[in-house]
């Protein structure tokens, strides 16, 4: 899995957007960004996922750069429900439920009321 | 439809004691994969289980061993526990074959042990 880098935490106004950021220059051409989240005493659970072009589905959108460096989620209308850590992971897709992921440390955003 | 179960939720021992780990997968899914978390920091896998034999290991020492039975259901076993091993334990499953699932895994929200 390529390495990723975000800010360790980040702080959000309820009902604003959160943007979180996350780079990935090594990303091969056959890799995709996946995004998971991990709310305080629960398991990660999968966010979204792409390869180049935008995704949106009902958690979250995804922004990849054309050179596909770095990506963005978004989270259009923060809840308190949506303090969590959040993992961006680097990985192909054959990978997916077969080998390990490979967290970092993650963003720990806050929203706050 | 149950998603992973784990038990116990929470667990007290005391060092050199041995402790055993419970995993339920989801329905439908073969394959289970551990993860130490200790605190502030990012999951790390320990190992994976598919067709009740160890697949994929991570760098956790010997210490460290699991278990798959046919139901697919799986055990954690740690042995001589040290102060260190004071973590959340999560459990991940999936089903092998759709890999092209983008959800992938679906994880159980874990057993806290506390080593003293």
């Amino acid at each position: 899995d390529a390495k990723t880098t975000q800010p360790p935490s980040m702080d959000c106004a309820e009902g604003r957007a959160a943007n979180l950021p996350c780079n990935h220059s090594t990303i091969s051409g056959n890799e995709y960004v996946y995004w998971y989240r991990q709310i305080h005493s629960q398991g990660p659970q999968y966010i979204i996922h792409g390869l180049k072009n935008n995704e949106t589905n009902e958690m979250a959108s995804l922004i990849i750069t054309e050179d596909r460096k770095s990506s963005t989620l978004i989270l259009p209308h923060a809840t308190l429900r949506d303090t969590a850590v959040y993992y961006c992971i680097v990985r192909v897709p054959e990978d997916t439920g077969r080998r390990a992921l490979t967290f970092g440390s993650g963003t720990r955003l806050q929203v706050q009321p | 439809d149950a998603g992973v179960t784990q038990s116990p939720t929470h667990l007290i021992k005391t060092r050199g004691q041995q402790v055993t780990l419970r995993c339920s997968p989801k329905s439908g899914h073969d394959t289970v994969s551990w993860y130490q978390q200790a605190l502030g920091q990012g999951p790390q896998f320990i190992f994976q289980y598919y067709e009740e034999e160890e697949r994929q290991r991570g760098n956790f020492p010997d210490r460290f061993s699991g278990h798959q039975f046919p139901n697919y259901s799986s055990e954690l076993n740690v042995n001589a526990l040290l102060l260190g091993d004071s973590a959340l334990y999560l459990c991940a499953s999936s089903l092998r074959a759709e890999w092209w699932r983008s959800y992938g895994y679906t994880f159980g929200s874990g057993t806290r042990l506390t080593v003293v």
